[in-house]
C-alpha cells in the first residue's frame, strides 16, 4: 500500500514570497490533516478536511495560510506572504473517517521542510 | 484543555540498557494516548496506542507503555535499547470524541554503542 505522498521535500524562499505544498493521501482515506512542526516542538494541527469539507481550521493563520481539497483527494497548502516564523516542517496525514467517539490511526507523510530567509 | 508534557527533552542510553521516556497528560475526559516515533527525514510512525482497554500496551519494536490514571502518566519503556531506536519520540493525547491529536514537545533518544 502506498503511503502519504508530499512534495516538494525541501523549499527555501525569501520572506514575503509565496509557497505551496502538495499532499496525496492514502487511497480511500477521506480525512486529511495538515500539521506544522517547528524545530524543537511537536506537530501542531493547522487544518483537517473530511472529503472536500473543512472540519477544523481553528489554528490556521487565515491571513496568510490557505488550504484546499477540491476533489476530496489531494490537497494543497499555501502560504502568502511567508514570514520568517513560518520556517518549519509541514506534515500531511490521512486517516479513515473516525466513527463518532473513536479514533482512526493517522498515517503521516515525510513532510516538506520550509526555510524562509 | 487536553495536553501532554514530556518530562525529558533528551534521553541518552547505552545499547542494551533499558529505555524510559516519560509522559504526563492532562485531560478532562477518558483520553486516548499514543506514542509516535520520528526518524530523521521520515514520517511519523505509530508505536502504540491506549484506548481504554488494557492499561499495559505493547507496541512495535519491543516498546510498551503503561497507562496510570492515578499518576496521569503514560511512560514509554523498552527493556534493551538498540542503535536503531535512536529517534525523536512524541507522546500524543486525543480528547474523547475528537480526532484532533495534541503532541508533546518530543524526547530525543540517543543510543550510545
Amino acid at each position: 500500500e502506498a503511503g502519504v505522498a508530499q512534495s516538494p521535500r525541501y523549499k527555501i524562499i525569501e520572506k514575503r514570497q509565496s509557497v505551496a505544498f502538495w499532499c496525496n493521501p492514502i487511497s480511500g482515506h477521506a480525512t486529511l490533516y495538515w500539521y506544522q512542526q517547528i524545530l524543537g516542538q511537536g506537530p501542531k494541527l493547522l487544518i483537517q478536511f473530511q472529503n472536500n469539507g473543512v472540519v477544523d481550521d481553528s489554528q490556521l493563520p487565515k491571513d496568510r495560510f490557505s488550504a484546499e481539497r477540491l476533489k476530496g483527494v489531494d490537497s494543497t497548502l499555501k502560504i502568502q506572504p511567508a514570514k520568517l516564523e513560518d520556517s518549519a516542517v509541514y506534515l500531511c496525514a490521512s486517516s479513515l473517517v473516525p466513527p463518532s467517539g473513536f479514533y482512526n490511526e493517522q498515517y503521516f507523510g515525510p513532510g516538506t521542510r520550509l526555510t524562509v530567509t | 484543555a487536553q495536553s501532554v508534557t514530556q518530562l525529558d527533552s533528551h534521553v541518552s542510553v547505552s545499547e542494551g540498557t533499558p529505555v524510559l521516556l516519560r509522559c504526563n497528560y492532562s485531560s478532562s475526559y477518558s483520553p486516548s494516548l499514543f506514542w509516535y516515533v520520528q526518524h530523521p527525514n521520515k514520517g511519523l510512525q505509530l508505536l502504540l496506542k491506549y484506548t481504554s482497554a488494557a492499561t499495559l500496551v505493547k507496541g512495535i519494536n519491543g516498546f510498551e507503555a503503561e497507562f496510570k490514571k492515578s499518576e496521569t502518566s503514560f511512560h514509554l519503556t523498552k527493556p534493551s535499547a538498540h542503535m536503531s531506536d535512536a529517534a525523536e519520540y512524541f507522546c500524543v493525547v486525543i480528547p474523547y470524541n475528537n480526532n484532533d491529536m495534541r503532541f508533546g514537545a518530543g524526547t530525543r533518544l540517543t543510543v550510545k554503542p
